[in-house]
């Protein structure tokens, strides 16, 4: 069974650049998480999709963080302007059902510079 | 309000040698709790999950936790470090149900020959 797949690995941008990270979740899984994971912390969630739904975005600066998953499936995550405090890992990670309890697998991650 | 402290950031062993990493959360539900781990450079993998059956739960790679309401810890252990297991570790809860997962900050486990 293929696992959570993200692209890009790597990206390096300059401030003010706008950047897109892409996940495919495992086949079948209904809800999908973006979180971000700074240096040394632990990961905190951005946005939960169940389906096509975002059911959680409370923590997605919304002043320049966009998030779709279009038919239930891929994901994309997109940030317009980044700015230097933005750079990171994003993780995409998806779960069968219910958020709490249903086992979440990650993606490898998307590690963002920004400069 | 669920949250999580995990004492010490950085726990030395030598292989061998028993580990233990420290958990402790809270939780005004009863929690669902979880050990990830993070290898570099790639995303975190469930090591084990408690969700109210035993309270001694093993999980993959020989760790087990045991979760201790009294104490509201629950704290991931292995009876022999091997140098495979330097990883970073994380402790997370949830209320369960459709509640998000809270992290803790995590703990580098570095293993000596």
């Amino acid at each position: 069974e293929a696992g959570v797949v993200q692209s890009p690995r790597y990206k390096i941008i300059e401030k003010k650049q706008p950047v897109a990270f892409w996940c495919n979740p495992i086949s079948g899984h209904n809800t999908l998480y973006w979180y971000l994971q700074n240096l040394g912390q632990g990961p905190e969630l951005l946005i939960r999709y169940e389906n096509e739904e975002a059911v959680d975005d409370s923590q997605l600066p919304k002043d320049r963080f966009s998030a779709e998953r279009l038919k239930g499936v891929d994901s994309t995550l997109k940030i317009q302007p980044a700015e230097l405090g933005d750079s990171a890992v994003y993780l995409c990670a998806s779960s069968l059902g219910r958020a709490g309890t249903d086992t979440q697998y990650f993606g490898p991650g998307t590690r963002l510079t920004v400069l | 309000a669920q949250s999580v402290t995990q004492l010490g950031s950085h726990v030395s062993v030598s292989e061998g040698a028993l580990v233990l990493l420290r958990c402790n959360y809270s939780s005004s539900v009863p929690p669902y709790l979880f050990w990830y781990v993070q290898y570099p450079n790639q995303g975190l993998q469930l090591l084990l999950k408690y969700t109210s059956a035993a309270t001694l739960v093993k999980g993959i790679n020989g760790f087990e936790a045991e979760f201790k309401k009294s104490e509201t810890s629950f704290h991931l252990t292995k009876p022999s470090a091997h140098m495979s297991d330097a990883a970073e570790y994380f402790c997370a809860v949830s209320g369960g149900n459709t509640d998000k997962l809270i992290f803790g900050t995590g703990t580098r486990l570095q293993v000596f020959p």
